[in-house]
């Protein structure tokens, strides 16, 4: 059984760069059979997938936030990362981070307001 | 504009039978695995159904899954009130090179 918790803060700044942290635990980032994710889910709106990392090096992006989103993995910290840069009033949403090819495992979710 | 088209609403009384329908297309559905999802209000979706069939430990058998060509099809049978919910597919998209969800249905219990 994963368990992951997402971190970060609940406010950005127009134009500034939303920057979250998943942690995980009961397993090891560094498991070739593992994928890791992040899906947001704007208010009152469906799940929008934002992008896979694989065995800690393969990345995969929603082609509509491709030039602005990162994943990258800290595997001495079992953790890995999202940054969107240059944020809008639009990226307002509940950042979740999972685990699987598709998403299997999730974090409970953390909310991200985008406002000056 | 979702890539996985469900409809924004079903519903059914105790005990009924209810249907929720996923439509792709060849890129997706119609070459790779369908999970389903289920989300209450205010908390995390939650995988209720993976690779079009098959149930996590703790998910009761009145949940099932399955897929035929591009479209895939989450049944509950015996619907009861704590099935009220919203209920989401996801496949991978070959073209999209990533995961496609659809919008979404919400599952009502009259």
């Amino acid at each position: 059984q994963l368990y992951l918790q997402e971190s970060g803060p609940g406010l950005v700044k127009p134009s500034q760069t939303l920057s979250l942290t998943c942690t995980v635990s009961g397993g090891s980032l560094t498991s070739n059979s593992y994928y890791w994710g992040w899906v947001r889910q704007p208010p009152g709106r469906g799940l929008d997938w934002i992008g896979t990392l694989y065995s800690g090096a393969t990345t995969y992006y929603n082609p509509s936030l491709q030039s602005r989103v990162t994943i990258s993995a800290d595997t001495s910290k079992n953790q890995f990362s999202l940054k969107l840069t240059s944020v809008t009033a639009a990226d307002t949403a509940v950042y979740y981070c999972a685990s699987g090819f598709l998403p299997f495992f999730w974090g409970q979710g953390t909310p991200v307001i985008v406002s000056s | 504009q979702s890539v996985l088209t469900q409809p924004p609403s079903a519903s059914g009384t105790p005990g009924q039978r209810v249907a929720i329908s996923c439509s792709g297309s060849s890129s997706n559905i119609g070459s790779n695995t369908v999970n389903w999802y289920q989300q209450f209000p205010g908390t995390a979706p939650k995988v209720l159904m993976y690779s079009n069939s098959q149930r996590p430990s703790g998910v009761p058998d009145r949940f099932s899954g399955s897929k035929s060509g591009t479209s895939a099809s989450l049944a509950i049978s015996g619907l009861q009130s704590e099935d009220e919910a919203h209920y989401y597919c996801a496949a991978w998209d070959d073209s999209l090179n990533g995961v496609a969800f659809g919008g979404g249905t919400k599952v009502t219990v009259l």
